[in-house]
């Protein structure tokens, strides 16, 4: 079935990194990409939807300096966190959509700023 | 895309059918019913959809009513790996943002 990969699945650095978070659709192209957020015992929050080639728009209250998303390929999307805080602390979830097939997600990465 | 209503939490002995319901009275006639399950510290794992017939895949059995007000997800079977987060989600087709609810909490125990 299909499969999407996300790397790191954790992260541990101090206030003030950059830290990048890898999403590869591994045996389909992805139109769409979305990328989710999850605090702890809370739903997942969508943050913003990348189309391959465009930019990516982002959800009402997610800073888009913040958090830089790039869609390069039709198989890898990248969500890179700016100058992570503490307050950025959560599990970030990529998933992937291809034309008349469900999304599919990865298996998220657990970001901890000290 | 229309609201949908489940329970917080069910339990369910090992072996046995888990049968998750959920409510979707506002279900427009283009909106399919997808579930999604999430297992603690994963992703999100697609399990069923289906717009107004049964559905059956190797993972579960989706019925709904012929309303289509409300929907039942089964798993046979249930195991402890089945422990987890259920979503159930009404959504357009072509329309391809997923909007996750609360869910239910599936406890299967020995």
């Amino acid at each position: 079935g299909a499969v999407v990969s996300q790397h790191p699945s954790r992260v541990i650095c101090k206030s003030g990194t950059s830290v990048k978070i890898e999403c590869r659709s591994l045996d389909f192209q992805a139109t769409t990409m979305f990328w989710y957020r999850q605090f702890p015992k809370q739903s997942l929050m969508l943050m913003a939807t990348s189309n391959e080639g465009s930019k990516a728009t982002y959800e009402q209250g997610v800073e888009k300096d913040k958090f830089l998303i790039n869609h390069a390929s039709l198989t890898l999307s990248t969500l890179t966190v700016t100058s992570a805080h503490p307050e950025d602390s959560s599990f970030y979830i990529c998933s992937a959509l291809s034309p008349n097939q469900p999304q599919h997600f990865g298996d998220g990465t657990r970001l901890s700023i000290l | 895309d229309a609201k949908t209503t489940q329970p917080t939490s069910m339990d369910c002995a090992e072996g046995r059918a888990a049968n998750l319901p959920c409510n979707h009275s506002t279900i427009s006639g283009n909106e399919y019913v997808y579930w999604y399950r999430q297992i603690h510290s994963q992703g999100p794992q697609y399990i069923i959809h289906g717009l107004k017939n049964n559905e059956t895949n190797e993972m579960a059995s989706l019925i709904i009513t012929e309303d289509r007000k409300s929907s039942t997800l089964i798993l046979p079977h249930a195991t402890l790996r089945d422990t987890a987060v259920y979503y159930c989600i009404a959504l357009q087709s072509g329309y391809s943002t997923l909007t996750f609810g609360k869910g239910t909490m599936l406890l299967v125990s020995p």
